[in-house]
């Protein structure tokens, strides 16, 4: 089972429309989660982080489900400028160590029609 | 201007020989990554350095070198040994690597390689 995966998409959506990402992810153990977006040939750009008891930003719904190891990014009133790829990011324990790194699931690309 | 510079946007490597792609932050981070990104798929960790003087292979550092002297910069080299270097690198860093918010990694604009 992949560490943390994403529907790939696309997503192709009118102007205005609401749109659900959905993402797991394997480790149990992870502990912190967020959305990055990354804009065609552009490096990422964290979104926002994802809290237990859910968390929003303007038009943006992020929630988690821990038991279920399930995190979701809700869009409203989907805008032109929201198309990109949105990718799930959860923190991970790396290497036995100790440490922990950020796992990126391979995204999924949303395109907002006019 | 805080942020992270990479440079440079577009390189070329010929068979057979080094490049070192260049990464700056003036963020004063602890921690720096870097990524490789294939199309179509997800960000993968070459190598990673928690503090100055200290660094660890990721999942993929084969082929590659880096070195950590001073907080601000992380240079990644690609060697001749990695066959495949095509691909788009992405640098970040992250104040540290544990703790509410720390975690949080923020990225240059990346380096395009190519092989001539």
């Amino acid at each position: 089972r992949k560490e943390v995966e994403q529907d790939p998409g696309p997503f192709n959506v009118p102007e205005g429309a609401t749109v659900a990402f959905n993402c797991t992810y394997s480790n149990s153990a992870s502990q912190s989660f967020f959305w990055y977006r990354q804009d065609c040939r552009k490096e990422p750009k964290l979104l926002m982080s994802v809290y237990s008891s859910g968390n929003e930003d303007g038009r943006f719904t992020a929630q988690l489900n821990r038991a279920s190891q399930y995190i979701s990014l809700l869009i409203r009133d989907s805008k032109l400028s929201d198309s990109a790829t949105y990718l799930c990011v959860v923190n991970t324990p790396y290497s036995g160590a100790g440490s922990y790194q950020l796992t990126f699931g391979k995204g999924t690309k949303l395109s907002v029609i006019p | 201007d805080g942020g992270i510079t990479q440079s440079p946007k577009y390189l070329f490597r010929k068979e057979g020989q080094n490049v070192t792609l260049s990464c700056e932050q003036n963020l004063n981070h602890d921690a720096m990554y870097w990524y490789r990104q294939d199309p179509g798929q997800g960000l993968r960790l070459i190598y990673y350095s928690q503090i100055v003087n200290d660094f660890q292979k990721g999942d993929i550092a084969e082929g590659y070198s880096v070195s950590r002297e001073k907080k601000e910069s992380f240079p990644l080299t690609v060697t001749s040994a990695q066959k495949n270097p095509t691909a788009f690198y992405l640098c970040a860093s992250s104040p540290g690597t544990s703790g509410v918010g720390k975690n949080i990694q923020y990225f240059g604009a990346g380096t395009r390689l190519s092989v001539l």
